[in-house]
């Protein structure tokens, strides 16, 4: 069955330090692979997105994430953690082509503390 | 470029009463989605369309929920009853084919049923 796993309910991380968020798929194809942001009130944003080539790719407001097949996982990093960052964070899976749904995971609440 | 706009933004209602949402993707968007986001959760598809024609409607509970995508554009999502269940937030999201498979998010329809 597709699916994806995001282990982490909940994360807090002080302000400056480093983040890691995880993410785990099972998708019978090739994974087009995206991380959303959402905060309170507001609709998902597009932080960052894999389809081929470098398995390190770097999104925006400072987010990477790698790519690793042989562990079926696509974790989300950044190096240095702003307030601003605390919001529920997404991960999706999708075919990559025009049409098809993504499936996401449950999402992981990152809180920052100061 | 605007973005997927959704409408209302916030509906409170009594069970059993119908509510309608309104969603104008963004231009040129032929693939159009309606998700279920309940609380703490990640979303989840509810039907997509390709133009007017609604391709996947699997998950769409039928009894109740009906979609529509009049000349393949604005789309309406209704529920006639709601019932306390249905208190959640509704995201439509839009798409196309240069998109590579990324979903375009309105900042969603949160409905709560007393």
């Amino acid at each position: 069955a597709q699916s994806v796993t995001q282990p982490d309910i909940h994360i807090t991380v002080s302000e400056g330090a480093s983040l890691e968020l995880r993410c785990n798929y099972s998708y019978g194809a090739t994974p087009y692979l995206f991380w959303y942001v959402q905060s309170p009130g507001q609709g998902l944003q597009l932080l960052l997105k894999y389809f081929s080539g470098d398995t390190l790719v770097q999104g925006i407001k400072g987010f990477e994430a790698e790519f690793k097949r042989s562990q079926s996982s696509f974790n989300l990093r950044k190096p240095s953690v702003h307030w601003s960052d605390a919001a529920e964070y997404f991960c999706a899976v999708g075919a990559g082509q025009a049409g098809t749904a993504l499936i996401f995971g449950k999402g992981t609440t990152l809180s920052v503390s100061s | 470029e605007a973005g997927v706009v959704q409408s209302p933004r916030y509906k409170i209602i009594e069970k059993k009463q119908p509510v309608a949402f309104w969603c104008n993707p963004i231009s040129g968007h032929n693939t159009l989605y309606w998700y279920l986001q309940n609380l703490g959760q990640g979303p989840e598809l509810l039907i997509r369309y390709e133009n007017e024609e609604a391709v996947d409607d699997s998950q769409l509970p039928k009894d109740r929920f009906s979609a529509e995508r009049l000349k393949g554009v604005d789309s309406t999502l209704k529920i006639q009853p709601a019932e306390l269940g249905d208190s959640a937030v509704y995201l439509c999201a839009s798409t196309s084919g240069p998109s590579g498979g990324e979903l375009f998010f309105g900042e969603g329809s949160r409905l709560t049923v007393l």
